[in-house]
């Protein structure tokens, strides 16, 4: 079946720190690969995609990078913000599926 | 900016009553849209996929009579949460894919906060 397992929260990092946020995944053919960031009170905005095996998805500085042999997504950013205070969703969509999201990281970067 | 607009953002209703959520498409055209409910440990469950000019397919253990889901129009989906109870407070969040194909993003509304009391 397909589903995503992300690292459970919360996490908190001080201003200017490195983040990483592991995202395994599980699917039958090849998936594409997204991952998403909700801000306070709002609804999901995409962050980043991958759609095939080593493609990189980059975005305001995060990164992750679609590794096939390991079934991973991880998300990196080299220095997080305080802005960057939100919950992260790793998602994936098989060839004609519906998307499957993992449960969210909670990120909390104090100054 | 968005592409998805969601409305209203809050809603407080009384038990028993109906409410009515909307969300609409931008500036494209979406055949399909995807109404989530978000709990408290902000996991996404996928509630139903609505269909425009047919009916909704729901997800196991949604209530489809209880969340009438319409989507009249290739821009403009509904859900309804009818009788509603207090079990019924959630975060309630619409999507769509922007392309045709299976990879293409999703774009999510920005949510509707629903408290019944």
């Amino acid at each position: 079946g397909n589903s995503v397992t992300q690292m459970e929260g919360p996490v908190t990092l001080s201003e200017e720190a490195f983040l990483t946020i592991n995202c395994t995944y599980t699917a039958t053919g090849y998936p594409s690969l997204f991952w998403y960031v909700q801000y306070p009170g709002e609804g999901l905005q995409l962050l980043l995609k991958a759609t095939k095996a080593d493609d990189k998805g980059s975005n305001k500085g995060f990164e992750a990078t679609y590794r096939k042999e390991t079934t991973s997504f991880h998300l990196e950013k080299g220095s997080v913000q305080v802005s960057d205070s939100a919950v992260y969703f790793c998602a994936l969509t098989p060839p004609a599926g519906q998307f499957y999201f993992g449960t969210g990281t909670s990120l909390t970067v104090i100054p | 900016g968005a592409v998805v607009s969601q409305h209203p953002s809050r809603v407080i209703c009384k038990s028993g009553t109906s409410v009515k959520i909307e969300c609409r498409s931008l500036d494209f055209q979406a055949t399909t849209m995807f109404w989530y409910r978000q709990f408290p440990k902000k996991s996404l469950m996928l509630m139903a996929t609505s269909n425009e000019g047919s009916k909704a397919t729901y997800e196991q253990g949604v209530e489809k009579d209880k969340f009438l889901i319409n989507h009249a129009s290739l821009t403009l989906s509904t859900l309804t949460v009818t009788s509603a109870h207090p079990e019924d407070s959630s975060f309630y969040i619409c999507s769509a894919a922007l392309g045709g194909s299976y990879n293409s993003p999703l774009h999510f509304g920005n949510g509707t906060r629903l408290t019944v009391t």
